[in-house]
């Protein structure tokens, strides 16, 4: 079944504990990128990747690290997490980005629930 | 800082009705345009993508787009208390990045 998955779902953690979040997914997409979601603010793009090895900035990218060594995964890591980065996140693939078209409809993991102390 | 804005509703609509969703954006270079679906605490389904102005047609849903306006479109025909969720539109800035309405809170009513 083709999908994007992400690990864990839900998580609790304290203030400077860092953390990563993983993402995979099976459809060979080059493009993945991650969201958080907050009430009131919609989803707001963190990082992207256009391929291995290549990663870009988003909207709000403070806080986050991330990395593309496989094409497959595309981990974000908090290395300090602090409150305001208690969210839901989603990671998203699609098979390519440069031009328009059916190959940009972006497919969203089913999200992590993220609580920091 | 490029935006996409929608009306967060709640819009009401009975079932069998037409529910209409708007939103508009900023990036006049914008070329792709994405509708999702997203019931509470789950991930965003894609409903709809459009590229090119008019209408285009899946099933009970039409998406419609106006470049020159600024605007595109969610049409639901004979909606059903099943289509009560959130509508988020997307709209593609430059090659790689994506901005996202906060969404507008549809129920369609039995």
């Amino acid at each position: 079944e083709a999908q994007v998955t992400q690990n864990p779902r839900y998580l609790i953690t304290v203030t400077g504990k860092k953390l990563t979040v993983t993402c995979s997914q099976n459809m060979n997409h080059e493009y993945m990128s991650w969201y958080r979601q907050d009430p009131g603010l919609g989803l707001r793009q963190i990082y992207y990747s256009m391929n291995v090895e290549v990663t870009d900035k988003g909207d709000v990218p403070e806080g986050y690290k991330v990395s593309r060594k496989e094409k497959r995964n595309f981990p974000l890591i908090l290395e300090s997490p602090s409150p305001n980065q208690t969210s839901l996140y989603f990671c998203a693939s699609s098979l390519s980005q440069p031009t328009s078209g059916a190959t940009d409809t972006q497919y969203f993991g089913p999200g992590t629930r993220l609580t920091v102390l | 800082q490029k935006e996409v804005e929608q009306n967060s509703g709640p819009l009401s609509v009975p079932e069998g009705a037409i529910a209409s969703l708007n939103c508009t954006y900023s990036d006049r270079v914008s070329q792709s345009f994405f509708w999702y679906r997203q019931y509470s605490g789950k991930s965003p389904e894609l409903i709809m993508s459009i590229y090119s102005n008019g209408d285009k047609e899946d099933g009970r849903f039409t998406a419609q787009l106006n470049k020159a306006s600024q605007y595109v479109s969610l049409l639901i025909r004979d909606s059903q208390p099943s289509d009560s969720a959130t509508y988020l539109c997307a709209v593609k800035e430059g090659t790689y990045k994506y901005i996202f309405g906060t969404g507008t809170r549809l129920k369609v009513l039995a």
